[in-house]
């Protein structure tokens, strides 16, 4: 299948700091791009959707001057998580579709983010 | 918007016997039902998928069952071992290109 990547794997950040979470397509043409954020033993919940060149789209409840979704490419889109609080501690994980992916998408490894 | 309800939330079976997991969704546009395996701190891996035209599915030890008309779909997994022991997240979506509502997952033990 398809690979997606995503970095970093994990990070601690500092209460009020941003935190930037990359994530690539690395041998396809990632059209549309997701970000899920999935809290210890519970649910993926998805917080936007991007397509590439155009404005992410977000899910009720999910603060879109918070959550900063960025997706200039057909292989790199980035989540950044401005002022971060400690309840914005959780697994974020991206996934992807595209040309050259079939119809179905492709979840990158995850991003452990901690905030102190 | 799609709701995805999912039962049980644990099950623990004998090895070798099986396990069924159920799935109910609300949306009757969604056309694509794929089922996920993640284990502990790790993305979710794709075991199957069944799209609405069809009513079953099988891959070796792994079969999904789709029922259109009551909105359910069901994962087997036949001849359990060790390794199955994992969480498993059904999800729902118009598409397979589209956005997926999980369901809430069934943490399912393998008892050697």
């Amino acid at each position: 299948g398809a690979v997606v990547s995503q970095h970093p794997s994990r990070v601690i950040c500092k209460s009020g700091t941003s935190v930037k979470i990359e994530c690539r397509s690395l041998d396809f043409q990632a059209t549309t791009m997701f970000w899920y954020r999935q809290f210890p033993k519970k649910s993926l919940m998805l917080m936007a959707t991007s397509n590439e060149g155009s404005k992410a789209t977000y899910e009720q409840g999910v603060e879109k001057d918070k959550f900063l979704i960025n997706h200039a490419s057909l292989t790199l889109s980035t989540l950044t998580v401005t002022s971060a609080h400690p309840e914005d501690s959780s697994f974020y994980i991206c996934s992807a579709s595209g040309r050259g992916a079939g119809n179905e998408q492709f979840f990158g490894p995850g991003t452990r983010l901690t905030v102190l | 918007g799609e709701n995805v309800e999912q039962h049980p939330s644990t099950l623990s079976v004998q090895e070798g016997d099986s396990a069924v997991i159920k799935c109910t969704y609300s949306d009757s546009a969604s056309n694509y039902f794929p089922w996920y395996k993640q284990e502990l701190g790790k993305r979710p891996q794709l075991i199957i998928d069944i799209r609405s035209n069809v009513g079953e599915k099988k891959d070796q030890r792994i079969a999904v069952t789709l029922n259109k008309t009551a909105k359910h779909f069901s994962l087997h997994i036949t001849e359990t071992q060790p390794e199955d022991s994992a969480v498993y997240f059904c999800a729902a979506s118009r598409g397979g290109n589209e956005k997926l509502t999980f369901g809430t997952g069934t943490r399912l033990t393998i008892i050697p």
